[in-house]
């Protein structure tokens, strides 16, 4: 079963500042996806950016890019120019291609980010 | 922007009371996800469902738990019995056929089971 870890409860950044988020997940699965997704203090689900695993390319959202290192099995996510609006509750998500997986997401333990004014 | 709509957005239950949770997917989404969130805790998945039936579940989802999608809109999660374990965050995602690898979140229902 693929697992994903999240091994920074919290963070913090300065407004305007640049902040990276880590995430680690194990698979023997060689092609799947990868996301991020924000959880706002209204606790909806928001997708952020999402990594196809055949791409060698990182996926880039505007202030958002994440750092896919396929080998390590990282997917840090960098938060530039950072915002106060970006204050939230960060989740890594794993997909299996595996059509027996039932397209389920597997969730990391959440980073929370605050941003200081 | 479509949105994946949920019902009711807050519910307080008697432990052993029958619960439903509504969803209304994206219109033209014909995946269809529940999970859920203890509080403090992962989101953990719970069961997808394809073409009126259940494509996969995990052993949360067991005989207390059923979902169906009675009028060809809403999506819906029933507890049979609920318990006190049950109080969570409940979110439904949905996914369009030719985009499965992007799941689309509800705002949730927060379930409490006194």
């Amino acid at each position: 079963a693929q697992t994903v870890t999240q091994s920074q409860p919290e963070m913090s950044v300065q407004e305007a500042e640049t902040v990276t988020l880590s995430c680690t997940y194990d698979t023997s699965e060689s092609d799947y996806y990868l996301f991020w997704y924000k959880q706002p203090p209204s606790r909806q689900m928001i997708l952020v950016i999402r990594q196809e695993a055949y791409k060698q390319q990182n996926a880039t959202e505007n202030r958002f890019s994440v750092n896919f290192q396929k080998a390590a099995k990282s997917f840090s996510l960098k938060i530039s120019d950072s915002q106060l609006g970006d204050a939230a509750m960060y989740f890594c998500a794993y997909r299996s291609p595996s059509p027996h997986a039932g397209n389920m997401l597997t969730f990391g333990g959440g980073t929370r980010l605050m941003v200081k004014p | 922007e479509p949105e994946v709509t949920q019902t009711p957005s807050h519910q307080v239950t008697q432990m052993g009371q029958e619960v439903i949770l509504r969803c209304v997917p994206i219109s033209n989404h014909l995946y269809f996800y529940w999970y859920r969130q203890i509080l403090g805790q992962k989101v953990e998945f719970l069961v997808s469902f394809y073409n009126n039936e259940i494509s996969e579940k995990s052993e949360i989802f067991d005989d207390q738990f059923s979902v169906e999608r009675p009028d060809g809109s809403n999506f819906t999660l029933k507890i049979r019995s609920t318990k006190l374990e049950d109080s969570a965050m409940y979110f439904c995602a949905t996914s369009e056929a030719g985009a499965l690898w992007t799941q689309y979140f509800g705002p949730g229902t927060r379930l409490l089971v006194l």
